[in-house]
């Protein structure tokens, strides 16, 4: 079975670190494209970080400089490092594989399985 | 940036047609993706690549995009279709995903 297992969450200071876990089964987390998304409470979806098959990394604005993607390929699994964390950065994370099409001239990128979600509160 | 813009709700009936649109400036030049998120839980893709549906995802939702409108257009609504849904795209531009501000389909 395809499925995304979240872990990390937890509450923390401003200012302080916290490491998200993603650990996938049922598909490699190398050879896909992956993202982080957040829903802080009461508001809609916010894209945070995508990290392509081949390497490379891209941030929303907001959390450029302070958040870190990554993935371990003997684990199979992705990860969301957040520092300097901040009051706004209080939400729900989610993980989610990243699926690729293309349509005319440009590739297009959707997200087919996603996490649970996992809880950050940053509060002191 | 680019900005994705939804009605912050919509009420049908059950039964009846529900059409949720997603604005953004030449917005059918990119492709649009649509989720359905329930309370507490994941968001689901009901939509991908404009009109194509997942596996398991029922014909009464479709979707249509072209100039500045993207549209999501669920028919013979169900009680069970109330949700909230986002509208999303890949912004070359930026190399960024953008999802809109989302949409509470409420039925009656």
């Amino acid at each position: 079975e395809v499925q995304l297992v979240q872990s990390g969450g937890g509450l923390v200071q401003p200012g302080g670190s916290l490491r998200l876990s993603c650990a996938a089964s049922g598909f490699t987390v190398s050879t896909n494209s992956m993202s982080w998304v957040r829903q802080a409470p009461g508001k809609g979806l916010d894209w945070v970080s995508m990290i392509f098959n081949v390497g490379d990394t891209h941030y929303a604005d907001s959390v450029r400089g302070r958040f870190t993607i990554s993935r371990d390929n003997s684990k199979n699994t992705l990860y969301l490092q957040m520092s300097s964390l901040r009051a706004d950065d209080t939400a729900v994370y989610f993980c989610a594989r990243v699926q690729t099409g293309y349509s005319g001239f440009l590739d297009y990128y959707y997200m087919d399985v996603w996490g649970k979600g996992t809880t950050v509160t940053v509060s002191s | 940036s680019y900005v994705l813009t939804q009605p912050p709700s919509v009420s049908v009936a059950p039964g009846q047609t529900a059409t949720i649109t997603c604005g953004g400036n030449h917005i059918g030049g990119k492709t649009v993706h649509w989720y359905q998120q329930n309370p507490g839980q994941a968001p689901v893709v009901v939509v991908y690549g404009d009109s194509d549906r997942p596996s398991g995802i029922p014909d009464r939702f479709s979707g249509s995009n072209s100039g500045n409108t993207a549209t999501l257009t669920i028919s013979r609504v169900e009680v069970g279709d109330e949700a909230d849904y986002y509208c999303q795209v890949w912004d070359s531009s930026s190399d960024h995903v953008v999802f809109g501000g989302g949409t509470k389909l409420t039925v009656l």
